[in-house]
């Protein structure tokens, strides 16, 4: 089924560790972008992209790095994980560049879920 | 700048009854809004969104939601709830233009339970 696909869906790891959160999309959507979801302050925008090599920051960026390397997939990488990183994280993607004025729908993925020892 | 408030962190409605989830929003520039709801363990589905057309959206699972300038409000409303609906509903807006162009911004979220 078309959509977007996230793995894992559930993951521990303990303070510093390293692991990256896959994406995968195959709508031939040019934008992605990557939330956080913490109980009572809904999501939370970390990086996106418009295109295939083009990255930028969201609102809660630290400790995230992202690449975009193919249209289809757009990875969350976390270099050095804290406790605070413990959340829930979702990948949307958006039809074409005119997702970025929020004026298209986000399809969003089924969500990975992070806890940090 | 824009922000969303959703006015009620939870709802308790007993089947069969009406279900109001109240949006409040703040844009320099004409705004889209938009729902979503959250089913446990799931992604987030559009329910509906307004972008300057009709006032009143009608969404999916008998969903609708006005849009009102003067009160700067965006509710979420359905005529009677099914246990179905028991989920956790995202407010968003996005501008269109200033420094926020483009940027989605979410409520804290409400959570709706409904009652047999």
């Amino acid at each position: 089924n078309a959509g977007v696909t996230q793995t894992p869906k559930f993951q521990v790891l303990k303070t510093g560790q390293s692991m990256t959160l896959q994406c995968a999309q195959d709508m031939n959507h040019e934008y992605m972008s990557w939330y956080r979801q913490d109980p009572g302050m809904g999501l939370r925008l970390i990086h996106y992209s418009v295109g295939a090599g083009i990255t930028d920051q969201g609102e809660v960026p630290n400790g995230y790095n992202v690449s975009r390397s193919t249209t289809e997939d757009f990875p969350l990488r976390l270099l050095s994980a804290a406790p605070s990183q413990t959340s829930v994280y979702f990948c949307a993607s958006s039809p074409d560049r005119n997702g970025f004025s929020g004026a298209n729908v986000l399809t969003f993925g089924a969500g990975s879920r992070l806890t940090v020892l | 700048a824009q922000s969303v408030t959703q006015l009620d962190s939870h709802v308790s409605v007993s089947e069969g009854t009406p279900v109001l989830l109240r949006c409040n929003y703040s844009s320099s520039y004409s705004p889209s809004l938009f729902w979503y709801v959250q089913h446990p363990n799931k992604g987030l589905q559009l329910l509906l969104k307004y972008t300057s057309a009709a006032t009143l959206v009608k969404g999916i699972n008998g969903f609708e939601a006005e849009f009102k300038k003067s009160e700067t409000s965006f509710h979420l409303t359905k005529p009677s709830a099914h246990m179905s609906d028991a989920a956790e509903y995202f407010c968003v807006v996005s501008a269109a233009g200033g420094t926020s162009y483009g940027k989605l911004t979410f409520g804290q979220g409400t959570i709706l339970t409904v009652h047999p």
